[in-house]
């Protein structure tokens, strides 16, 4: 398994200010994965960040909006910037580690954000 | 291509009875199908995973059936006791090319309930 913690784990926030979210992991990993999760909804891919690349978005999100920092193989950092109340959200990170003789993803307790 | 199915949205079951949660997938280019299972204001945890080489996997009270010609599987909770209640995601994805399995593509999530 893996254990990962992030930071926040709430926050409140004013509409146009950024929140940066921290996620920590306990040992190297090569991926790891930025997920958004609306109340009562599925888990929502938002990026993908190697380190030593540039983040991988997927469709409907971008880096001016979501900027990703990746300076090592523990750390990422994921930025929600000049928000709104639609990003209330749960922000996950995750990270692929293998396990039984294949690759699993495990994920962070998540980060719930209100935006007013 | 990318869809994966999941149904029901919600479930109420008798403790000691059998929960059982169905998805499908259409891309048939997946080969990793786990189960996440996530308790309010917690991140999901994987439960259980199967590859398409076997029909059948178990572990504990847990089960997942796998049929690939249907393109479907499911979770099957034997004995469900209150301490189940949450929700259940399936998930999808494919081997990568150089490590790894691809994203995981999610299901949309079933609320499990397990009343006394």
């Amino acid at each position: 398994s893996a254990v990962i913690s992030q930071k926040p784990s709430r926050d409140i926030c004013q509409r146009g200010t950024s929140l940066t979210i921290q996620c920590q992991v306990d040992s190297q990993v090569t991926m790891m994965f930025w997920y958004r999760q609306q109340p009562g909804q599925s888990l929502t891919l938002i990026a993908t960040a190697n380190q030593g690349s540039e983040a991988t978005y997927e469709s409907g999100f971008v880096i001016d909006k979501f900027p990703i920092s990746r300076p090592n193989l523990t750390f990422s950092t994921l930025t929600v910037s000049n928000m709104s109340p639609e990003d209330s959200s749960i922000y996950l990170c995750s990270v692929e580690r293998a396990s039984g003789g294949t690759d699993t993803q495990y994920f962070g307790p998540g980060t719930r954000l209100t935006v007013l | 291509q990318q869809q994966v199915k999941q149904s029901p949205q919600s479930l109420i079951v008798q403790k000691g009875g059998i929960s059982i949660i169905n998805c499908a997938y259409e891309n048939t280019a997946f080969d990793y199908f786990p189960w996440y299972q996530q308790f309010p204001g917690k991140g999901p945890a994987l439960l259980i995973a199967i590859r398409p080489d076997v029909s059948e996997k178990k572990e504990g009270r847990f089960t997942i059936s796998f049929n690939k010609s249907a393109k479907q599987f499911s979770l099957h909770i034997m004995d469900s006791q209150p301490g189940d209640s949450a929700t259940y995601f399936c998930a999808a994805s494919r081997s990568g090319w150089n490590f790894g399995n691809e994203k995981l593509t999610f299901g949309t999530g079933t609320r499990l309930t397990i009343i006394p």
